[in-house]
């Protein structure tokens, strides 16, 4: 069965530095989102993407972040200047039809993002 | 604004028993879409079940079934015939209109145990 393929895995990083957080959607799916979880938080929404630009953005999404498809795989999260508050599950989301028709995002296995 | 809840942190089953996880949900939206979510301990998010609103009939998805109760606002999941490998965090989520429905929001999840 397809899958959400997200790398790395785990990335730690220094507090200020730049960092970029991978994604291979669902190769058929035309949307795609960013999701993150703080630890013992809620899955909190943070972006979507669809047609090549943002579809939404929550208020967490600010100018630190950014998401791109650099080629017609890949959808990455970079986060500019990462902030202590930054460490969590970041999960990669796809659909083939929009959360508004379909009822299913296909999620992938996340990336725990440490920042120190 | 939209709003999901999940009043049980933890729950408790004996294998092969049913169980039901509480959801409750707010919104003004008068279409919306209600989702249900599994986290296992490895922490990919796995889609289980969808409602939408106008919905007659209660959707099922093998032992997962969704208890839709409009009036209340509520949208149990009933899980029959428990397996250990359920252990696992739920999620209830939902979008609607009110945020370009393109969101999802997550409530607080319900840590589900089995016991053999």
């Amino acid at each position: 069965e397809p899958e959400v393929t997200q790398t790395p895995s785990h990335q730690v990083t220094q507090m200020g530095q730049e960092v970029i957080l991978r994604c291979v959607p669902i190769s058929n799916h035309l949307y795609f989102y960013w999701y993150r979880q703080i630890l013992g938080q809620k899955v909190e929404f943070l972006v979507s993407f669809y047609n090549n630009e943002i579809s939404e953005k929550s208020e967490i999404f600010d100018d630190q972040f950014s998401v791109e498809r650099p080629d017609g795989s890949n959808f990455t999260l970079k986060i500019r200047s990462t902030k202590l508050e930054d460490s969590a599950m970041y999960f990669c989301a796809s659909s083939p039809a929009g959360v508004r028709r379909s009822g299913k995002l296909f999620f992938g296995s996340g990336t725990q993002l440490s920042v120190l | 604004a939209q709003k999901i809840t999940q009043t049980q942190p933890g729950m408790f089953v004996q294998e092969k028993e049913a169980v039901t996880l509480d959801c409750t949900y707010d919104t003004s939206d008068p279409s919306y879409g209600l989702f249900w979510y599994k986290q296992p301990s490895s922490g990919e998010m796995i889609f289980l079940i969808y409602q939408g609103s106008y919905d007659q009939q209660n959707a099922t998805e093998g032992r997962y079934s969704l208890n839709f109760q409009k009036a209340r606002k509520s949208a149990n999941l009933v899980i029959s015939a428990s397996q250990l490998g359920d252990s696992a965090m739920y999620f209830c989520a939902m979008r609607a209109r009110e945020t370009s429905g393109s969101r999802l929001t997550f409530g607080e999840g319900t840590q589900l145990t089995v016991n053999p």
